[in-house]
C-alpha cells in the first residue's frame, strides 16, 4: 500500500527555537496533505490543509504564523513550529491524498512525530 | 475544531466477546471511515463506507453507514488481545477530503 513517511519521529527542542517536521509520500504523488495535532489520550485535530504550490488553509484557532506549512513538491510538505513553547509539545501527524483514487480511501497517514519542547 | 461524538469512551472486555462502538454527528457526511491507532503510531484504516445504509465487513470487523448519514457503528466479533487500541471514526464531506475525527474509543481486551 501507499506509504507516507514523517521525519523526525521524535524531536526535543528548547523553548523559543523552531522545529521542522517533514511529511513525504514515498510512492505516490500527493497534491494535498493534511496536518493534525494529537494531545495525549485525545483525538486528532485537523490543523491545516496543505496544497502543492499554494498557501495552506488553516483551521479556525490555528495560528498560521506559528505553524508554518510549506508544500513545495508533490511528495513533500513541511510543518515548522516557530518559537516553540512547552504547550506546543504534542504528537503531529500528517496525511496525504493520493491522486486518482476513490474519495475516503485516498488518504494515507504518516507514522507521526513526537515533539517535546523543554 | 469540530469533532464527532464517539461512544463508549473506553471499554474493557473479555477475550472472545463482541464489541460495538458508534459515532454520531450533527452534520451529514458523505463518507465514514473507521481507524485503529496503536500508541505512538499513526492511524490505520480499517473500513471505509461510501453510501448511506451500507454495511461492510473486513474480517471480524463490521461497520455500517447510518441512513441519516449522521452516524456509523463498528462491531468487532470474537475479540482477541491484539484488538487493543484506540478506535476512531472519521467523517468526510464530499469534495473537501477533510477528515473530522471522533473522540475515540479505547478498547482493552482481557485474556
Amino acid at each position: 500500500g501507499a506509504v507516507v513517511s514523517q521525519h523526525p519521529s521524535r524531536v526535543i527542542c528548547k523553548s523559543g527555537t523552531s522545529v521542522k517536521i517533514e511529511c513525504r509520500s514515498l510512492d505516490f504523488q500527493a497534491t494535498t496533505m493534511f496536518w493534525y495535532r494529537q494531545f495525549p489520550k485525545q483525538s486528532l485535530m485537523l490543523m491545516a490543509t496543505s496544497n502543492e504550490g499554494s498557501k495552506a488553509t488553516y483551521e479556525q484557532g490555528v495560528e498560521k504564523d506559528k505553524f508554518l506549512i510549506n508544500h513545495a513538491s508533490l511528495t513533500l510538505s513541511t510543518l515548522t513550529v516557530t518559537s516553540a513553547h512547552p504547550e506546543d509539545s504534542s504528537f503531529y501527524i500528517c496525511s496525504a491524498r493520493a491522486l486518482g483514487e476513490r474519495e475516503g480511501n485516498t488518504i494515507y497517514f504518516g507514522e507521526g512525530s513526537w515533539l517535546t519542547v523543554v | 475544531g469540530q469533532q464527532l461524538n464517539q461512544s463508549p469512551q473506553s471499554m474493557f472486555i473479555q477475550e472472545g466477546e463482541d464489541v460495538s462502538m458508534n459515532c454520531t454527528s450533527s452534520s451529514i457526511f458523505n463518507t465514514w471511515l473507521w481507524y485503529k491507532q496503536d500508541p505512538g503510531e499513526g492511524p490505520v484504516l480499517l473500513i471505509a463506507l461510501y453510501k448511506a445504509g451500507e454495511l461492510t465487513s473486513n474480517g471480524r470487523l463490521t461497520a455500517q453507514f447510518g441512513i441519516t448519514r449522521k452516524d456509523s457503528f463498528l462491531n468487532i466479533s470474537a475479540s482477541i488481545p491484539s484488538d487493543v487500541g484506540i478506535y476512531f471514526c472519521a467523517g468526510v464531506t464530499s469534495g473537501t477530503y477533510k477528515y473530522i475525527f471522533g473522540t475515540g474509543t479505547r478498547l482493552k481486551v482481557l485474556a
